[in-house]
């Protein structure tokens, strides 16, 4: 059974912060990322794709992915009230691109 | 106008009734996906379609049936619906890189 775990949170992180969420996955084969934001009630919006092991920046965001050890995180630097939400990690396991799910992580960033 | 688009967005039905979600899109993608999300159990694939003569099964296909009317259109139906499938809906697009878009969301209640 392939796998894509969480911490489910909340995780609660004063403004201005870093907030760091973790994934891990299960499959070694695995070869796409990615980290979804979605607000209460929204649908989930595409924040970062990875595919190779190491940092990749966007803006505030810098996703980071390690093969060897099965991980991929996001770290969100000064962090924003707005950033509130849950953070969902998928995972591409094989070559027609379906993805699996990890459940979520509810971030809080306190004014 | 959004690029994925769903109808209805909220739906109250009965134990045993026929539904049908539609999906609708205008960013000419060729995958379209229909997925299911159940507080704590994150995202689940139900069905997706890589062009309009190819439908596939996913992780939770059964009490569900799909049709790829055409590129831009695809129907997500509940032949005979029961309470358990009481669930928030998505429907996704994607490219070959599996970067997923998704729409509003259906939000499906069966008594």
């Amino acid at each position: 059974q392939k796998e894509v775990e969480q911490n489910s949170g909340p995780l609660s992180v004063p403004e201005g912060a870093i907030a760091s969420l973790n994934c891990t996955y299960s499959d070694r084969v695995s070869q796409s990322f990615f980290w979804y934001r979605q607000y209460s009630g929204k649908s989930p919006e595409l924040i970062m794709s990875i595919y190779s092991n190491g940092d990749k920046e966007d803006g505030r965001f810098t996703a980071q992915l390690n093969k060897a050890s099965q991980y991929v995180s996001l770290l969100i630097r000064d962090s924003q009230p707005s950033d509130s939400a849950t953070y969902l990690c998928a995972v591409n396991t094989g070559s027609n691109y379906q993805l699996i799910w990890g459940a979520g992580t509810k971030l809080i960033i306190k004014p | 106008d959004a690029d994925v688009t769903q109808t209805p967005r909220n739906r109250i039905t009965k134990t045993g009734k026929r539904i049908m979600l539609e999906c609708s899109q205008t960013k000419g993608h060729d995958r379209m996906y229909w997925y299911r999300q159940d507080p704590g159990l994150g995202l689940r694939l139900i069905y997706y379609s890589f062009d309009v003569k190819d439908i596939n099964k996913g992780e939770i296909s059964d009490g569900y049936s799909v049709s790829r009317q055409a590129q831009a259109k695809f129907s997500l139906s509940l032949e005979s619906a029961i309470p358990n499938q009481t669930a928030l809906y998505f429907c996704a697009t994607s490219l070959y890189t599996g970067e997923l878009f998704f729409g509003e969301g259906s939000r499906l209640t069966v008594l």
